[in-house]
């Protein structure tokens, strides 16, 4: 099955530095990786995916990129606000109808203000 | 976006007792749904897939007598944690996906945090 894996498991930086969250995943089947944000005691909400079939993404301070050869990808966020401060996670799936969605180990990423 | 409903948020119950937790979805249908347990500064682990109309589809290692699923419509699920033990103690989260959305995004309901005495 798909593994998922994903660096740092926690990560500081100041307020207006760049966060760089990197993945890993093993199933080469797997096409469509989102990035969740997931806030104390909340459920995940989506903030960016990417198809297999591009390189890049972006969306205002967030970026993704896939590397499909080396099954790498990576979550960019600039300009970092405090309110950025959450776990994310990376994840991957296939994209067929309702496949499961496997998560990373997540990134605690604290911004300082 | 579409909406995705847990009740209930949190619940406390004695160990051997049976808990019940329901995930809907609110404004949209949704004939698959996916629940995950999370523990805390863990990931979410898949627990197992909810059929509407069929048997639920659990993930290696997940006992599916203790953890019943029901699937009964479109817009309900629910996750029945039977005898309950300390060690079940934690965040229980489902997720719809939304069909004809791009990629089939999944929502996920804002999880339920089950404690065991």
């Amino acid at each position: 099955g798909e593994n998922v894996e994903q660096h740092p498991s926690t990560l500081s930086v100041q307020e207006g530095d760049s966060a760089v969250i990197k993945c890993t995943y093993s199933d080469s089947a797997s096409n469509y990786f989102p990035w969740y944000k997931q806030e104390l005691g909340k459920g995940p909400q989506l903030i960016i995916d990417i198809r297999s079939n591009v390189g890049e993404k972006k969306d205002q301070r967030i970026a993704v990129t896939l590397n499909k050869t080396a099954k790498h990808f990576s979550l960019h966020i600039t300009e970092t606000q405090p309110e950025d401060s959450a776990v994310y996670f990376c994840a991957a799936s296939r994209l067929a109808s309702y496949d499961k969605v496997i998560f990373g180990p997540g990134t605690s990423l604290s911004v300082i203000p | 976006g579409a909406v995705v409903s847990q009740h209930p948020s949190r619940v406390i119950c004695k160990s051997g007792t049976s808990v019940k937790i329901e995930c809907r979805s609110l404004d949209f249908q949704a004939t698959t749904m996916f629940w995950y347990r999370q523990f805390p500064k863990q990931s979410l682990m898949l627990m197992a897939t909810s059929n509407e109309g069929s048997k639920a589809t659990y993930e290696q290692g997940v006992e599916k007598d203790k953890f019943l699923i029901n699937h009964a419509s479109l817009t309900l699920s629910t996750l029945t944690v039977t005898s309950a033990h300390p060690e079940d103690s934690s965040f229980y989260i489902c997720s719809a996906p939304l069909a004809g959305s791009a990629h089939n995004e999944q929502f996920f309901g804002p999880g339920t945090r089950l404690t065991v005495l």
